[in-house]
């Protein structure tokens, strides 16, 4: 079975600065997604990124982009230039084939001024 | 946007109540999934189904039933709640299935839910 890990269970970030959330992953599977989802305070889930597992590029999306590390099952989250409105939880997220969804435990993002 | 909208944002029951929690789609999706979120765990799937009537248990589905009578509904029934299903739950959607990028699940702001 698929197991995803997020070994930081808090983080925080200054304001402008740049942070980075860890996820490693477990799978046998070769063709597979990776997400990253933001749950804010109002408790609505919002995808923040996607990379597909047989794209060596990194994914990015204006200030958040991932370091995606097939061989080392690794896929960390970088968030530039942090805003107030970044503090959230962040979940790590698996899917193989099928439409199951395997989440990391999270990790709350605080975001100082 | 995709919308998946959750009837209730909280809800407090008593132990061996019978429990609906009501998730409601308008893109048309397919897939329709429950999640009980806790701290420290994540969130664990406890039952999702591909079509009308089509069910299939999760990693927990130990307590719960489901119903899918209409493609855009999909209800989570408790059948005798008990303090440890105190929880948030979440409902999600998405399209087909398989491995393509098309299929993201969009989820609804969920209902945590406190049985006493």
């Amino acid at each position: 079975a698929q197991t995803v890990t997020q070994s930081q269970p808090e983080m925080s970030v200054q304001e402008a600065e740049t942070v980075t959330l860890s996820c490693t992953y477990d799978t046998s599977e070769s063709d597979y997604y990776l997400f990253w989802y933001k749950q804010p305070p109002s408790r609505q889930m919002i995808l923040v990124i996607r990379q597909e597992a047989y794209k060596q590029q990194n994914a990015t999306e204006n200030r958040f982009s991932v370091n995606f590390q097939k061989a080392a099952k690794s896929f960390s989250l970088k968030i530039s230039d942090s805003q107030l409105g970044d503090a959230a939880m962040y979940f790590c997220a698996y899917r193989g084939y099928g439409n199951k969804l395997v989440f990391g435990a999270g990790t709350i993002l605080r975001v100082k001024s | 946007d995709v919308k998946v909208t959750q009837s209730s944002r909280y809800l407090v029951k008593r132990t061996g109540e019978k429990v609906f929690l009501e998730c409601v789609q308008d893109m048309d999706h397919e897939n329709m999934f429950w999640y009980r979120q806790d701290p420290g765990l994540g969130l664990r799937l406890i039952y999702f189904s591909y079509d009308v009537k089509m069910k299939e248990k999760g990693d927990i589905p130990e307590g719960y039933s489901v119903s899918r009578e209409k493609k855009e509904r999909f209800s989570l029934i408790l059948e005798s709640a008990s303090t440890n299903q105190t929880s948030m739950y979440l409902c999600a959607s998405s399209l087909l299935s398989g491995i393509g990028g098309k299929n993201i699940q969009y989820f609804g702001a969920g209902t945590r839910l406190s049985v006493l």
